[in-house]
């Protein structure tokens, strides 16, 4: 069984502010990370699938790193914005093909 | 394209009824996952199920049973219900690595 760690589990910056997120998971029997923005009652949204060690995927403001050989993922937003506020999920992808989701970390951006 | 379909997308029941939510993944998606979001609180994994099989559990409650039907439907079951489980109830469907799809979510209020 995969194991996902976020951290931290919850996270309030101002805004204008850059933070960064960690998911840590097992380095062995990876296939794919996969990042999420959650905002409350909304369907998630998919941000990033990563596969291979050094990737970094950009969106907008929105960028991430991937190093499977230690086993963790940044997320990093700059400059946050209010409507940036949400729980970012994590979710890996073993030899088993089934995505294991981490607990989430819950941003919130005070204007 | 087709995306996951929830139904009902909303649901009243008194205390103490029984709901029964269900989901219709994605055609060819093999893995259904069942989320739960309270009110004002972070999205939680309940169950998840892979080519009818449970595959993973989270915080579901011994009320709550669920299971994956042969044409791969999902039909999450909830009895002697209690007005804690107003909530927002999303299930999502993947095949393999390619990304988890959300459905639009059931809401249950419970009087």
């Amino acid at each position: 069984i995969l194991n996902v760690e976020q951290s931290p589990q919850s996270l309030h910056v101002q805004e204008g502010d850059s933070t960064n997120f960690t998911c840590s998971f097992p380095s062995s029997n990876f296939y794919a990370l996969h990042w999420y923005r959650w905002e409350t009652a909304k369907s998630p949204e998919a941000l990033f699938v990563m596969t291979l060690n050094g990737d970094e995927k950009k969106k907008g403001r929105i960028s991430a790193t991937l190093n499977t050989k230690e086993g963790y993922s940044y997320l990093y937003i700059k400059g946050s914005q209010p409507e940036d506020s949400a729980t970012y999920l994590c979710a890996i992808g073993g030899s088993n093909y089934k995505l294991t989701f981490g607990k989430g970390t819950l941003l919130t951006v005070n204007p | 394209a087709a995306g996951v379909i929830q139904s009902p997308r909303h649901l009243i029941k008194e205390k103490r009824e029984t709901a029964t939510l269900k989901c219709y993944p994605i055609p060819r998606h093999d893995t259904v996952y069942w989320y739960q979001q309270g009110p004002g609180q972070d999205p939680q994994f309940l169950i998840s199920f892979y080519e009818k099989m449970q595959s993973d559990k989270g915080s579901i409650p011994d009320r709550f049973s669920a299971q994956q039907f042969s044409d791969y439907h999902s039909e999450l079951n909830m009895s002697s219900l209690e007005l804690g489980d107003s909530a927002l109830y999303f299930c999502a469907s993947s095949s393999g690595l390619a990304g988890l799809y959300f459905g639009p979510g059931t809401r249950l209020t419970v009087t």
